[in-house]
């Protein structure tokens, strides 16, 4: 079946850019995701990639589709304390499959 | 963007014993999701809730364990059935948009523990 999958943490000093990876197998995932989980609280979506497209920017978040190698990123600009937080990255393929989760641990 | 309330938002559970959630949507949609995310970990999709017809179950959920109900296109429960402590996780709610993105909305999620 789907498969996602993602490095499990990250650890970037405040101000530097944070890149989450995210490879997936169905080629088939119409599209691509990243949500946002803060420590007790629910998934929020931050941005999502639709297959056709090789990029999309939104502000301080870019995110980066090579569909190729089934790889998709995050890059967060200028990382931020409150950035800190579980990312989840998730692929369409009519259902949605879930990633791990990548901490991201932000160093003031 | 679609609002979904889930209940309980959390309980304490004894062993053996069943728990149902409710799940309730602002807006009428045909799918609705259900999710798992246990401890550390992340989500499992356990089955896919459509009006008027049986739930679809992903491998290594059984209908015995959680069954679900979807009276109609508002409204879905979800039974934890006959549990264990690694039933303690929590319990997710989800609907698509029905934006192009296509993008998932997830409720607040019950969170079960089970001694």
């Amino acid at each position: 079946g789907e498969d996602v999958e993602q490095s499990l943490f990250l650890s970037v000093r405040e101000g530097d850019s944070s890149v989450i990876n995210c490879t997936y197998t169905d080629s088939s995932s119409t599209y691509l995701y990243w949500y946002k989980q803060e420590p007790g609280a629910g998934l929020q979506l931050l941005t999502y990639i639709f297959s056709n497209m090789d990029m999309k920017q939104d502000q301080r978040l870019t995110v980066l589709l090579n569909k190729k190698d089934k790889h998709l990123s995050l890059r967060i600009a200028d990382t931020q304390t409150g950035d800190s937080a579980i990312y989840f990255c998730a692929s369409n393929t009519g259902k949605l499959i879930f990633g791990q989760g990548t901490t991201l641990q932000v160093k003031p | 963007s679609a609002v979904i309330s889930q209940k309980p938002s959390r309980d304490i559970c004894q062993r053996g014993t069943s728990l149902t959630i409710q799940c309730q949507v602002d807006s009428q949609v045909t799918m609705m999701f259900w999710y798992r995310q246990q401890p550390g970990q992340s989500l499992t999709l356990i089955a896919t809730a459509n009006q008027g017809s049986e739930a679809t179950y992903e491998s290594g959920f059984v209908i015995d364990k959680f069954p679900i109900s979807r009276p109609n296109l508002t409204f879905s429960t979800l039974t934890v059935s006959n549990m264990s402590p690694e039933d303690s996780s929590i319990y997710l709610c989800s609907v698509f948009s029905g934006r192009m993105g296509g993008e998932l909305f997830f409720g607040e999620g019950s969170r079960l523990t089970v001694l």
